[in-house]
């Protein structure tokens, strides 16, 4: 089945240690985006490539980056974790800029800074 | 701006019992609306997606609608079942503005 896909699924880091998520899709889709759910809230968008062109959110940290070396795989890097970096992260694709065929989102990975 | 309500925050009913689950948005000029489930510690994965000039969809015992003039839509849930115990968000997209969601419904669904 064509899926989007996080690893790893539980990321513990140290405080200040640099670390990278992952994500990878099957489904040819153009837009990936990276969300950050934090509990018992709605999923925040930090930003979004369409093809090779990255979009950031304007209230989006400069702590967090993101790559997207070709159209299946997509990073999320927070260059010096804090603790209220500790969230659920959500990778997600769409066809197209606008949505017409909906989002897919993958299975997230729960990150925990110590 | 838009903003995406979902009243109430939470509800546990009886196994067996038919579910009507609302999403309010104050911009009507909606491109398309989309329901999620979210299991805990899980992703979110996609019910319904219902375009602009759709009234509803339907997918097995789930039913969505759409009322865009009163910028409304309701996920109704029929014979409910304990795995329906989830989170539900609705989300809104407007244009080319990014993906608007609620902040979800937890659901109890109890044997």
């Amino acid at each position: 089945d064509a899926m989007v896909i996080q690893n790893p699924r539980y990321q513990v880091t140290q405080f200040g240690k640099p670390v990278t998520l992952s994500c990878s899709q099957t489904l040819n889709h153009n837009v990936m985006y990276w969300y950050q759910q934090k509990s018992s809230q709605a999923p925040k968008l930090l930003f979004h490539y369409y093809d090779k062109d990255f979009n950031n959110e304007a209230d989006t940290p400069d702590n967090f980056q993101s790559r997207r070396p070709n159209t299946s795989f997509c990073f999320l890097d927070i260059r010096s974790p804090g603790l209220g970096d500790a969230a659920m992260y959500l990778c997600a694709t769409s066809r197209d800029l606008v949505g017409t065929y909906g989002y897919t989102f993958g299975s997230g990975t729960r990150l925990t800074v110590v | 701006k838009q903003e995406v309500t979902q009243i109430p925050a939470a509800l546990s009913v009886p196994e067996g019992e038919n579910l009507v689950l609302n999403c309010s948005f104050t911009d009507s000029a909606i491109y398309n609306l989309q329901w999620f489930r979210q299991d805990p510690g899980k992703g979110l994965t996609s019910l319904l997606l219902i375009q602009s000039s759709q009234r509803e969809q339907t997918s097995g015992r789930l039913n969505a609608s759409l009322d865009k003039s009163s910028g409304r839509s309701t996920l109704y849930i029929a014979a409910s079942q304990p795995g329906d115990s989830a989170t539900y968000l609705c989300a809104v997209r407007r244009g080319s503005e990014k993906l608007v969601f609620g902040k979800g419904m937890k659901l109890t669904v109890n044997p």
